[in-house]
């Protein structure tokens, strides 16, 4: 079956330690995006990619990185940086061209210990 | 820039109830136009699309015409049930050059009773 998995569902992370959450698609899709969403709240754009060895800051990017070595692949790095990252984590790609809706994975909910 | 713009919640109804969430939109170019929903603990589904100006996008009971005129894309629905209870995003693409960018409302939260 086609479709988009990230890993793990659930991360506990000490204060001060990196975590990379995992984002992988089989979709064959260019486009790949990551939010971030808050209780209660709506989702926020980390980073996206529209096409491998490219990727582009979203409105939350500071405190994070990507990385997208392969068309199936854009994992998300929460650095030491990133002074508030407990949320939900939401990985999705899309299929180039407007008229396309985006997949979603079923989220990391990442908690800081 | 573009912006997504959903009516706060939660919307509270009764089983059988009509339902309507309003969504409008501001967009540079012509969007497509999407409703997703999330259950409690996942990711979002998408529920119904609508790319050009009066389609109505429909799944499961839920539809939504797509506005031009208004900007519009309210989601609607003629009898709700229980496990209707959800998070539903209005959301728009654009075109941004060579690629499209997903841009979401904040969300409305469902709850359904018996």
């Amino acid at each position: 079956d086609g479709g988009i998995t990230q890993s793990p569902k659930y991360l506990f992370r000490k204060e001060g330690q990196n975590v990379t959450l995992s984002c992988e698609q089989n979709l064959n899709h260019d486009a790949m995006y990551w939010y971030r969403q808050d209780p209660g709240q709506g989702l926020r754009l980390i980073y996206y990619s529209q096409i491998v060895n490219d990727f582009q800051k979203g409105d939350i990017a500071e405190g994070y990185s990507v990385s997208r070595e392969k068309k199936e692949s854009f994992p998300l790095t929460v650095t030491s940086a990133q002074k508030n990252p407990t949320a939900f984590y939401l990985c999705a790609s899309q299929r180039q061209g407007v008229r396309s809706e985006a997949f979603f994975g079923q989220g990391t909910r990442l908690t800081v210990v | 820039g573009n912006s997504v713009t959903q009516m706060e919640g939660p919307v509270t109804l009764s089983e059988e109830a009509f339902l309507t969430i309003n969504c409008t939109y501001t967009a540079t170019g012509y969007p497509s136009l999407f409703w997703y929903v999330q259950y409690p603990g996942e990711g979002l589904q998408l529920l119904l699309k609508a790319t050009k100006a009066d389609d109505k996008g429909s799944n499961k009971g839920f539809e939504a015409t797509y506005r031009k005129e208004t900007t519009s894309f309210h989601l609607e629905k003629g009898s709700v049930q229980v496990s209707d209870s959800a998070v539903y995003f209005c959301a728009l693409s654009v075109n941004t050059g060579t690629a499209s960018k997903l841009t979401f409302g904040t969300g409305t939260r469902l709850q359904v009773t018996l």
